[in-house]
């Protein structure tokens, strides 16, 4: 167990619809990752949050947005779901900025999304 | 222009050998960061283990090592002692520290080891 949580586990939903997808990090970590996992785009980065701000954009559709709250846990919405959308979505949380040692991601179980 | 490329979609290993995951990168980023991850069939992803640009020596993480030759932009993953826990999907990933700190992902190996 990483330490980081993710809900739902699973959401499935219709093209057009919106879905919010929640994420807590460990206790005490900061950053916030969102990555998106499919078979035919690989693992890909889609955003990070340090502390409430926006640190770094990834490869996010203007469709996906994310937030991350005073109590440091973090949002990713998707709306205009498309069937390409499907995949799987994972958040990740670290202590700190940089890409060093000192900052391990850890990784959530993920959240299955499947649009039909 | 891809980043980072595993260029071993998959692998055989035989259980107590060792085996070497390639991995090579593209970057003119003096500061960078290079991981590895492992994602098991159950789909969870754990960090193995991580080398800096400015790092003298390669990492070392019980059995598994680095072999970072900074040069030929390789860092390859290097698995002492295979078990059978070790099948799973391997990523190497990059993360350019002076420009916008995204985190770049290889298409992955799939290792099997074999009893």
């Amino acid at each position: 167990d990483s330490g980081v949580t993710q809900t739902p586990k699973h959401l499935i939903t219709a093209t057009g619809q919106r879905v919010t997808l929640r994420c807590s990090p460990r206790s005490g970590d900061l950053s916030v990752y969102w990555y998106q996992q499919s078979l035919d785009q690989g693992l890909q980065f889609l955003i990070q949050y340090y502390n409430g701000e926006e640190r770094a954009k990834g490869n996010i559709l203007e469709r996906f947005s994310a937030q991350q709250f005073p109590d440091l846990h973090s949002e990713l919405n998707l709306s205009s779901l498309e069937l390409g959308d499907s995949a799987l979505y994972f958040c990740a949380s670290s202590a700190g900025l940089a890409g060093g040692e000192e900052d391990e991601q850890f990784f959530g179980p993920g959240t299955r999304l499947t649009v039909l | 222009a891809q980043k980072i490329t595993q260029t071993q979609p998959g692998m055989f290993v035989q259980e107590k050998e060792a085996v070497t995951l390639d991995c090579t990168y593209d970057t003119s980023d003096p500061s960078y960061g290079l991981f590895w991850y492992k994602q098991p069939s159950s789909g969870e992803m754990i960090f193995l283990i991580y080398q800096g640009s400015y790092d003298q020596q390669n990492a070392t993480e019980g059995r598994y090592s680095l072999n970072f030759q900074k040069a030929r932009k390789s860092a390859n993953l290097v698995i002492s002692a295979s078990q059978l826990g070790d099948s799973a999907m391997y990523f190497c990933a990059m993360r350019e520290l002076n420009r916008d700190d995204k985190i770049i992902f290889g298409k992955g190996t799939r290792l099997h080891i074999l009893p």
